[in-house]
Parts: C-alpha cells; structure tokens; sequence
C-alpha cells in the first residue's frame, strides 16, 4: 500500500448505529487530519493531530470521537449520528512539525446516515 | 487572518481551450499556497505548490500557477484543455510562522468542465 489509504471507502448506517472509520498512511508522516466535504460547502477541517497529540478540534459535535493510536492510523468514531452528517470524510497527513502545510490525501470514506 | 477566495464556481471550456482558474489569498504574513484537484469520488490531489521559491511554479499534468504578490493571486493556467482536466479544483492557502504549524485553508473549489 502506498500513500493515504481510508476505509471503508463507503458506509451506510442508521442514526443509531455505531461504526468507525479508518485511515492509515505510509508515508512516514507525523501529522494527521480529518475533514468533513459536504456537498456545495467548503471543506472543514475536523480534527488535527500532530506526534498523535490532538492539536485542533474545529467545534466537533461529540458523536465524532477521534483517535490516534500512532502516527500511522487514524481512526473516526460515530455514533447516533444525524443525516446531515451524511458528507464524505477525508483523511490527510503531512510530515508535521515544521511542515504542517503540505498535506496529502486519502479517497474518503463517503457516508451515508438515514 | 488568512483566506482564500476561488472566482468561479463553474468554469467551461473547449478542448485544447486555455484553462485559467482564478484564487486570490488574503494572508497578514508571506503565503504558501496550493492547488489541489479531486476527480469524482476520489480525495484531492496535490497539483502544485508555491513555497516562496520561485514565483512561477510548475506542476503535474501540464498545470502551472504564478504568485502575484502585488495582486494577491495564485491563478491556476494550462496552455491547452483534454477531456481528462474535468475535475474539481481547490486552492489553498497556509503560512509558517516560527514554530507553530501551517494549517490548509481551502477555497470553496471551482469545477472544471471540459467540452469536445
């Protein structure tokens, strides 16, 4: 595997379900991203981690739960979701520290809440 | 405060047509800026990126952007369109200042349609 890998790359659940997403990079990177890609809206930063520190979190509701075991994995804890949430969810990770900014990305996980 | 302003969320052109997609920053200190493209149902990809070496930057697929500090913009050009450049296209922008790190801000994404 090369790059940015997510997934499932697709995912169906109901509000009260609970599911994860996953993502892994092999890129030697330190820093990992999750964003939010809603139809017809900028794309929103959800949550940063940096050396597996959070280093942001842009106002999550809590039914989003992040966690980075290591530098390499990332995953996205949902649960009783609601359809808004529906959106495709990117993954991204960068060298970190002094190289934050140049982020690559993984094809996304599109979900589906009904 | 940093953002990015993309000037069209639509653009067409012919194929073999010049391709300009326009960004503008707004940025208190000196910019890195990008251009991202995502093709359907795919996550974005790293075209090219302005770093503040020189201010004409080439990239793949035949794209190239030039920083214009004077006019804050970070247009996105190609010489001549295929079929294939049919896609979304994203600038970004992020600086570094000491040691805290460049967080991506994101334009709103023009779409590219590309007609034969």
């Amino acid at each position: 595997e090369t790059g940015v890998t997510q997934t499932p790359r697709h995912l169906v659940m109901g509000m009260t379900n609970k599911k994860s997403l996953k993502c892994e990079q092999h890129l030697g990177h330190n820093a990992m991203y999750w964003y939010k890609q809603s139809a017809k809206k900028p794309l929103e930063l959800m949550f940063v981690y940096n050396f597996k520190e959070q280093t942001e979190n842009n106002s999550v509701p809590s039914r989003f739960s992040p966690e980075c075991p290591n530098s390499s994995h990332l995953f996205l804890h949902l649960h009783t979701l609601q359809p808004e949430d529906s959106a495709l969810y990117l993954c991204a990770s960068s060298p970190g520290g002094r190289e934050h900014y140049e982020q690559y990305f993984g094809p996304g996980t599109r979900l589906t809440v009904t | 405060a940093q953002s990015v302003t993309q000037l069209g969320s639509h653009v067409s052109v012919s194929e073999g047509a010049l391709v300009l997609l326009r960004c503008n920053y707004s940025s208190s200190v000196p910019p890195y800026l990008f251009w991202y493209v995502q093709y359907p149902n795919q996550g974005l990809q790293l075209l090219l990126k302005y770093t503040s070496a020189a201010t004409l930057v080439k990239g793949i697929n035949g794209f190239e952007a030039e920083f214009k500090k004077s006019e804050t913009s970070f247009h996105l050009t190609k010489p001549s369109a295929h079929m294939s450049d049919a896609a979304e296209y994203f600038c970004a922008v992020s600086y570094f200042l000491g040691t805290s790190y460049g967080k991506l801000t994101f334009g709103q994404g023009t779409i590219l349609t590309v007609h034969p």
